[in-house]
């Protein structure tokens, strides 16, 4: 069974629609909640990191909230450079170090 | 240097090959990890080094899958006797703290087995 859990795969939006991209988790104690940004032949690039329920962070046109249970990143009037694959990746308590990624959601942004 | 370094960026080995893949982190990082990133899928944790230390290897899929930063810098994923399940790209983060907050990753080296 996943724990990380993505969704959409794919997501195609005309340039100023917004959106959100899901993540859901199952992890026992969850140590920290990230958010990448990954366009192809690249390494992931940092966006968020959220510890607890209620928080949420802002970049640009691009807002993560937490719950106990999953996390959004919410694109306000999406642009085409913001066309990429979107990371979610999360952190145990228990299993040290390691961050536990989803699969990503591909997103195309056209004007 | 301005970021993570990987190289090669690309590598053709024929199946039972040694490889070696090397990393250079971002000057004074702390901390380095390895991960591996199959075609359409999220990247799959392999090791954690803290300077010289490598505390955590619990990602490593095999014994043929060794990693080293004996000078607490560079660090060097070599695989042994190549298959063709090990073809995918193997990326490199290194980061400033103890954790992976804000970690920099490599483009990475895209490992095809032939």
């Amino acid at each position: 069974e996943d724990q990380v859990t993505q969704s959409p795969e794919a997501l195609r939006l005309q340039e100023g629609e917004s959106s959100s991209l899901n993540c859901s988790y199952t992890v026992s104690g969850l140590r920290g909640l990230f958010w990448y940004r990954q366009d192809p032949g690249k390494g992931p690039e940092f966006l968020f990191t959220l510890y607890s329920a209620g928080e949420e962070k802002e970049k640009e046109r691009l807002k993560a909230t937490l719950t106990k249970k999953e996390s959004f990143l919410h694109i306000t009037a999406p642009k085409p450079e913001d066309s990429a694959t979107y990371l979610c990746a999360v952190q145990e308590y228990q299993a040290g170090t390691a961050l536990i990624f989803g699969k990503g959601t591909t997103l195309s942004v056209s004007s | 240097g301005a970021g993570v370094s990987q190289s090669p960026r690309y590598k053709v080995a024929k199946r039972g090959q040694d490889v070696a893949l090397r990393c250079d982190p971002i000057s004074g990082h702390v901390s380095l990890f390895w991960y591996q990133q199959a075609l359409g899928q999220g990247p799959e944790f392999l090791t954690y080094f803290q300077n010289e230390a490598q505390l955590d290897k619990s990602g490593l899929p095999s014994d043929r899958f060794f990693a080293e930063r004996p000078e607490g810098s560079v660090s060097t994923l070599k695989i042994q006797r190549t298959q063709q399940e090990d073809s995918a790209v193997y990326l490199c983060a290194s980061s400033s703290l103890g954790g992976q907050t804000e970690a920099f990753f490599g483009q990475g080296t895209r490992l095809t087995v032939v």
